[in-house]
C-alpha cells in the first residue's frame, strides 16, 4: 500500500520568511495530493491540492510542487504570518483507492513575530 | 448550517462501556471516513464507506463498528471501550471520484474521547 513520509516534523520560521514542507510517496499510481492545515482544536482543513497532470499550483501565498519521477511533492508558504502557525499534513491517493487518503505524520509550523 | 458535524465534541466514559460517536454531513457526499488522531501517529483510518450500506475496514478497525443506513450519517461505535481507544476522532466526507478523480475530504471538528 501507499506510504507517505513528511519532513520536517517541526519547523520554526520568522514572520515574513518562507516555509517549505516536503513529502515523498511510494505508490506510483498515486495521482492526487492534497495538503491540510490543522489548527488547535479543529479538524484538518484543505488548503491546496494538486493532481498528477500538473507540476505546480499556486494560491496566493501558498504553492505546491509535484515531481512524479522522484515521487515527491512540497508545500511552499511565502511571507509567513503568525496565523500560518498550525500543523500541516500532506496526503496522497490513487483513483482506485475509494477516496481513501494516506496521510503524512504532520509538520508543526511555528511562525514567530 | 451546511457541512459536516460531529457529536458529542467531548466524551468521558469508562472501560467496558459502549459509546457511539455521531457524524452528519449535509452535502450528500458518497464517501465518508472515520479517523483517529494520536500523538506520534498522525491520522489513521478506522473505517470508511463508499455509499449507504457499503462499509469497509481501514488501517485500525479493531474494537470499532460502523453502520451507514443513510447517506448523511455515519456513526462509529466502540462496543466495549478500552483505555487505548482514548483519542481524538475525526469524521470526513468527500464526493465520489469515479467521474473526475479523487476529491478532497472535508473534516468535522472532532470528538475528544477519554476512557477512564
Amino acid at each position: 500500500g501507499e506510504n507517505v513520509e513528511q519532513h520536517p516534523s517541526t519547523l520554526s520560521v520568522q514572520e515574513g520568511d518562507s516555509a517549505v514542507i516536503k513529502c515523498t510517496y511510494s505508490d506510483s499510481a498515486s495521482n492526487y495530493f492534497p495538503w491540510y492545515k490543522q489548527e488547535l482544536g479543529k479538524g484538518p482543513q484543505l488548503i491546496i491540492d494538486i493532481r498528477s497532470n500538473v507540476g505546480e499550483k499556486k494560491d496566493q501565498r501558498i504553492a505546491v510542487t509535484l515531481n512524479k519521477t522522484a515521487k515527491h511533492f512540497s508545500l511552499h508558504i511565502t511571507e509567513t504570518q503568525p496565523e500560518d502557525s498550525a500543523v500541516y499534513f500532506c496526503a496522497a491517493s490513487s483513483t482506485d483507492s475509494w477516496g481513501k487518503l494516506q496521510f503524512g505524520a504532520g509538520t508543526q509550523v511555528v511562525v514567530t513575530p | 448550517d451546511a457541512g459536516i458535524t460531529q457529536s458529542p465534541r467531548y466524551k468521558i466514559t469508562e472501560t467496558g462501556r459502549q459509546v457511539t460517536l455521531m457524524c452528519h454531513q449535509t452535502w450528500s457526499h458518497s464517501y465518508m471516513f472515520w479517523y483517529r488522531q494520536d500523538l506520534g501517529h498522525g491520522l489513521r483510518l478506522i473505517y470508511y464507506s463508499a455509499a449507504a450500506d457499503i462499509t469497509d475496514k481501514g488501517e485500525v478497525p479493531d474494537g470499532y463498528v460502523v453502520s451507514r443506513s443513510k447517506t448523511e450519517n455515519f456513526p462509529l461505535t466502540l462496543e466495549s471501550a478500552t483505555r487505548s481507544q482514548t483519542s481524538v476522532y475525526f469524521c470526513a466526507s468527500s464526493e465520489s471520484g469515479w467521474a473526475s478523480g479523487n476529491q478532497p475530504q472535508h473534516f468535522g471538528d472532532g470528538t475528544r474521547l477519554s476512557i477512564l
